[in-house]
């Protein structure tokens, strides 16, 4: 069964630090993909990125980077130099890529503190 | 941003009461999601749509019912409403599964409460 496990449920930092965000899998499939999403204090889902598993490239976009490790089943993301706007809950989520409508499974998500 | 708009945006109801949840969509995107966000849980999948009147359920699905008849258009009904439904509601869409277009995006979502 699928399964996304995102044991930090809160952190706080101080505004300019790095912060990561852990999240670990579990599934059978081969072929599957992985999310991060983040809900700002509004409430809206915004989707940050997708990696799908057989692309292991680390990625980076502006003050956030994705490092993916399918030996260790985990898909973290890395915040750098945090700001007051990255408070939010962050969300990693799991999609299996048989049939189907690849569905989304979530973790509990984390919330994020930053600050000022 | 999609173009996905759920009514009504906040609900309060009584206990037994029926209850829709509408989901409207201006992307032409195949699939259409519900989920359930409480805490502790994140967001949990109630049932999903994968073309007009082309349903399935998902992992919460015990009383809920939905309906598709029209593309842009996924309804959520609560038979009779309860107080473990209480929650917040989203809607989400994506263009296929698999590959380049299976990202979901979501609605700003609604917040029920069942009292």
């Amino acid at each position: 069964a699928q399964k996304v496990t995102q044991a930090q449920t809160e952190i706080s930092v101080v505004e300019k630090e790095d912060v990561t965000l852990d999240c670990v899998y579990e599934t059978r499939d081969t072929t599957y993909y992985l999310f991060w999403y983040k809900q700002p204090p509004s409430g809206e889902l915004v989707f940050l990125i997708r990696r799908n598993s057989f692309d292991e490239q680390n990625e980076i976009s502006g003050r956030y980077s994705w490092n993916f490790q399918k030996s260790t089943s985990s898909f973290n993301f890395t915040i750098t130099a945090s700001q007051v706007v990255d408070s939010a809950v962050y969300f990693c989520a799991l999609s299996e890529g048989g049939t189907g409508a690849n569905n989304l499974f979530f973790g509990t998500g984390t919330r994020l503190t930053v600050i000022p | 941003d999609a173009g996905i708009t759920q009514s009504p945006r906040h609900k309060v109801t009584e206990t037994g009461t029926p209850v829709t949840l509408r989901c409207h969509q201006t992307e032409n995107h195949r699939y259409m999601y519900w989920y359930r966000q409480d805490p502790g849980h994140g967001l949990r999948l109630i049932h999903y749509s994968y073309g007009v009147k082309d349903t399935d359920k998902g992992e919460v699905s015990d009383g809920y019912s939905v309906s598709r008849s029209k593309t842009e258009d996924f309804l959520l009904t609560l038979e009779s409403a309860t107080s473990s439904q209480t929650s917040v509601y989203f809607c989400a869409i994506s263009e296929q599964p698999g590959a380049a277009k299976n990202i979901q995006y979501f609605g700003a979502g609604t917040r029920l409460s069942v009292l």
